[in-house]
């Protein structure tokens, strides 16, 4: 079984500044990993994924990703964010095989300061 | 082409009473999965169908229960509601229902329960 944990519930950060949202993943066999946003009151929508390859992993909306194994982590990184990047982060990790389900960690809630 | 639509939208239901949502997903997608999100226990998997087939199940109780018919469309039905139900109900749906392909989500249902 696989387990995701977000350590930050919510990241203040100031409009152009960098930020980075965290997440660790528990797995006993390989994983895909993800990162999904979600705006008010709508679904989520996938930033981007890993599953194999190149460990860097960029995104749509400037964002990107790293996996690093030994770590079992999977960071999400922007270099300046907007006032539109306001929304809550979703990491997320599921097994590599056709049937495995998506779990999802509890979220981290980015707001943006002018 | 048409996303993952969910319907209704909003929904207001007595305790005890029983409650049907419905989802319709992407043309072409075979796999249904749906998704309770709450503030205190975040995004939980309830159960995926692929093929009409029910191919993965959360730990929800058994009032919880879905189905999907032929066109992929899938219905999800919550019994004898209890105020902890009242939640954001997301579907999501992907091609084989393979996590590499990644999962597109609706905007979800929203109940409360009174």
């Amino acid at each position: 079984a696989q387990s995701v944990t977000q350590l930050d519930s919510q990241v203040p950060v100031f409009e152009e500044a960098p930020v980075e949202l965290r997440c660790n993943y528990s797995s006993s066999v390989s994983v895909y990993l993800f990162w999904y946003v979600q705006y008010p009151n709508q679904g989520l929508q996938l930033l981007l994924k890993y599953l194999s390859g190149s460990t860097l992993v960029k995104g749509i909306n400037g964002f990107e990703a790293e996996f690093n194994k030994s770590q079992t982590s999977f960071h999400l990184r922007k270099p300046s964010v907007h006032i539109s990047d306001t929304a809550e982060y979703f990491c997320a990790v599921s097994g590599t095989s056709s049937a495995s389900k998506i779990i999802f960690g509890s979220g981290t809630r980015l707001s943006i300061r002018p | 082409k048409a996303g993952v639509t969910q319907t209704p939208r909003y929904l207001i239901k007595t305790r005890g009473q029983q409650v049907t949502l419905s989802c319709s997903p992407i043309s072409g997608h075979r796999s249904v999965s749906w998704y309770q999100q709450t503030p205190g226990q975040g995004l939980q998997f309830l159960f995926e169908y692929f093929s009409e087939t029910q191919r993965n199940k959360g730990n929800f109780p058994g009032r919880f229960s879905g189905r999907q018919f032929s066109n992929s469309r899938s219905e999800m039905n919550v019994s004898t509601l209890e105020l902890g139900d009242s939640a954001l109900y997301l579907c999501a749906s992907s091609a084989t229902g393979g996590a590499n392909y990644g999962y597109t989500f609706g905007s979800g249902t929203r109940l409360t329960v009174v």
